[in-house]
C-alpha cells in the first residue's frame, strides 16, 4: 500500500516556464513533508520542506504548497532551468523516525 | 568534510553469498538510515538508527541486519543474498537536533546485483 504517491512518472517543461510536481498521501498522521532532487548516479539531495502547520514554504525559485484537506502537496519551480532536469521525490513523516518516499517524477526542462 | 561515504560503489554477488555495505559520515549526525531504490518503487527504508547502540526496522527490513557501534559508521549486512535484493542502496544521515526537521544527507549509493 503506497502511502505517498507521485502519479506522474515524468514531466517535460520549456525553459523559463513553471514546473509543477505533485504528490498525494493517504496517511493523515503525516505532519512533515520534504522534496528531494536526484541526478543520475548520485544520491538524493534535499530541496525544500514544509510542516503541516503551514500551507506554503518558499525558497528562491522553489515553493511547496500543502493542502491538508486534500492530502496533497505540490512543488513549483519558477522559472524552470535546464539544470533542474532530475528525478524529484516527495517524502513524508509522521513524527517518527521513518520517512516514506514517493516513487519519483522525472522532470525534463527543455532549452 | 566528506559527508556521507559508501563503499563499494558496485558489487556483484551470487545467491547465498554474504556481504557488508559500508556507510560512514563525518558530520556527527545522530540519525542514520539505509534505503533501497528499485524501479517504480521509489526509496524504501530498510533500517535506521538514532544513535550508537540503537537501531530499528523500516519498511523492508527482511534479509538485512544492521548495527551501530559508533556515531560515524552504520554498516548494512546481507547474510544470504537473494536476487530480490538486486537494487541500488543509499545510506543517509541527519541531525535530530531539530526534532526530525533536519534534512537527510545521502551517500552516492551502492549498486548491487545478485545473480
Amino acid at each position: 500500500d503506497q502511502q505517498v504517491k507521485q502519479n506522474s512518472p515524468s514531466l517535460s517543461v520549456q525553459e523559463g516556464r513553471i514546473s509543477i510536481l505533485n504528490c498525494d498521501y493517504t496517511n493523515s498522521m503525516f505532519d512533515y513533508f520534504l522534496w528531494y532532487k536526484k541526478y543520475p548516479a548520485e544520491g538524493p539531495t534535499f530541496l525544500i520542506s514544509i510542516s503541516s502547520i503551514k500551507d506554503k514554504n518558499e525558497d528562491g525559485r522553489f515553493t511547496v504548497f500543502l493542502n491538508k484537506s486534500a492530502k496533497h502537496l505540490s512543488l513549483h519551480i519558477v522559472p524552470s532551468q535546464p539544470g533542474d532536469s532530475a528525478v524529484y521525490f516527495c517524502a513524508a513523516s509522521s513524527g517518527t523516525y521513518k520517512y516514506i518516499f514517493g516513487t519519483g517524477t522525472r522532470l525534463k526542462v527543455l532549452a | 568534510n566528506a559527508g556521507v561515504t559508501q563503499t563499494p560503489k558496485f558489487q556483484v554477488l551470487k545467491t547465498g553469498q554474504s556481504m557488508t555495505l559500508q556507510c560512514a559520515q563525518d558530520m556527527n549526525h545522530e540519525y542514520m538510515s539505509w534505503y533501497r531504490q528499485d524501479p517504480g518503487m521509489g526509496l524504501r527504508l530498510i533500517h535506521y538508527s538514532v544513535g550508537a547502540g540503537i537501531t530499528d526496522q523500516g519498511e523492508v527490513p527482511n534479509g538485512y541486519n544492521v548495527s551501530r557501534s559508533t556515531t560515524e559508521d552504520f554498516p548494512l549486512r546481507l547474510l544470504s543474498a537473494a536476487p530480490s535484493q538486486t537494487s541500488v542502496y543509499f545510506c543517509a544521515s541527519s541531525s535530530v537536533a531539530g526534532g526530525l526537521k533536519d534534512e537527510q544527507y545521502f551517500g552516492p549509493g551502492t549498486r548491487l546485483t545478485v545473480t
